[in-house]
């Protein structure tokens, strides 16, 4: 079975703090992908990486950004956290092209 | 613009009373269409890929089923613990979800 393991279900950091969310697959996948989930919204892609040292933008980047220095491993940094990037936090990942992606348990994020 | 649309938004059943989960969407480009489920303070968990029209796929109490321009999740006599946020995904240019369907089964 694919894993992929999040750093922290939980985690609290103040406004202005910069902030590391981390994420590990064990599958060798090529793709790794970061989401925001918030009530009404649904899932928002933040950013992608489809190679090691590879990063694309989703569709929400602003105020984050990401590191994939190794293939099993993708960092969310939020570089200076705001209240509005309270969130729950998911990492997936997935094989290649048109294969489904597979959900870490997430990082319930406060910002106080 | 690429959109996908699930209802209804919330489901509520009684334990063996079977029903049906939609998701419409509207793409260009079909490359694969994807079912999950979400339980609360979890991540989602894969279900289902469907490819092409007419296709189906089976799992215990689930099936999905996929049309050109819908896909539905059949749950037959379900238990209270089926109860979770079913969630559909489209697999154009980009993944597009669904925001989901929230079902309770109720003994």
């Amino acid at each position: 079975d694919v894993k992929v393991t999040q750093s922290s279900r939980y985690l609290v950091k103040r406004t202005g703090e910069k902030v590391f969310l981390e994420c590990v697959q064990d599958m060798d996948h090529e793709n790794m992908f970061w989401y925001r989930q918030d009530p009404g919204l649904g899932l928002r892609l933040i950013y992608f990486s489809y190679d090691v040292k590879m990063k694309e933008k989703g569709d929400i980047p602003e105020g984050y950004s990401v590191s994939r220095e190794k293939k099993e491993r993708f960092s969310l940094i939020l570089e200076s956290a705001s209240t509005n990037q309270t969130s729950m936090y998911l990492c997936a990942s997935s094989l290649r092209g048109a294969q489904p992606q597979h959900f870490g348990d997430g990082t319930r994020l406060s910002i106080l | 613009e690429d959109q996908v649309t699930q209802s209804p938004e919330a489901l509520r059943l009684q334990e063996g009373e079977s029903s049906s989960l939609n998701c419409s969407y509207t793409v260009s480009g079909l490359r694969g269409l994807f079912w999950y489920r979400q339980d609360p303070g979890k991540g989602p968990e894969f279900l289902f890929t469907l490819y092409s029209a007419g296709e189906e796929k089976e799992k215990e109490r689930l099936k999905a089923t996929l049309t050109k321009k819908e896909s539905f999740l059949h749950i037959t006599a379900p238990k209270p613990e089926d109860s979770a946020t079913y969630l559909c995904a489209v697999q154009a240019d980009k993944l597009i979800f669904g925001t989901g369907t929230r079902l309770q089964v109720f003994p």
